[in-house]
């Protein structure tokens, strides 16, 4: 597609609850990101994708975090037993290609979990 | 440790000012760079990305520069506006060349 493309924008779950996010990113691009960004605060960095592989998690805050991307593509953010800490907006990007060349990342807009 | 500091956290300013955003690095091993401008409840728009070979990149009103030996990079915003209101991000790839470090970002508000 033209853009970053996640779902849902919005999404509103109970405590204990597990939830999935999607991530569409750019076609052709090999590269994906997961941030999260809490109110107030700075992006935090999750996990990257090359292609179907993960090889960075450092960023995934608990073992109730987990990820995966299949056919080079879509990629799912799994939160499972959902706390309120985890309330947050959680972004995805996409690049042409990691590293150092100049391939910037585009990002999505968004969603924005809340739990309660 | 590659932390990324942006200063100042806020700034509020007549509509017409230039500005200059500052972004500094711990790490002095510079690789990529980009600054991003973010939106209340948006997601983060892509607005120059300086290559750690270049010194500087230009869009419109935009100018970034970086300066490697100092691990600083400025934002410089020419003739601001209201629409220029929003939040902006600085980021470096880490030195992993996988991922983005980002600072804290610069809330920017310009009034008529």
């Amino acid at each position: 597609g033209a853009g970053v493309s996640q779902s849902p924008s919005n999404k509103v779950t109970e405590k204990g609850k597990d939830v999935e996010l999607r991530c569409d990113p750019i076609s052709g691009h090999t590269a994906l990101y997961w941030y999260r960004q809490s109110l107030g605060q700075g992006l935090e960095f999750l996990i990257y994708f090359q292609g179907n592989s993960a090889p960075d998690k450092s960023g995934l805050p608990s073992d109730r975090f987990s990820a995966e991307r299949t056919g080079g593509s879509v990629s799912t953010l799994t939160i499972q037993r959902t706390q309120q800490e985890d309330s947050a907006v959680y972004l995805c990007a996409s690049s042409l290609q990691a590293g150092v060349l100049p391939y910037g990342y585009t990002f999505g807009s968004g969603t924005r979990l809340t739990v309660v | 440790k590659q932390e990324v500091t942006q200063i100042p956290a806020a700034l509020s300013v007549p509509e017409g000012e230039n500005l200059v955003l500052n972004c500094s690095f711990t790490d002095s091993a510079i690789y990529n760079l980009q600054w991003f401008r973010q939106d209340p409840g948006k997601g983060l728009t892509s607005l120059l990305l300086i290559q750690s070979s270049q010194r500087e990149q230009t869009s419109g009103r935009l100018n970034a520069s970086l300066d490697k030996s100092s691990g600083r990079s400025t934002l410089y915003i020419a003739a601001s506006q209201p629409g220029d209101s929003a939040t902006y991000l600085c980021a470096r790839l880490s030195g992993g060349y996988n991922k983005l470090i980002f600072g804290a970002g610069t809330r920017l508000a310009v009034h008529p």
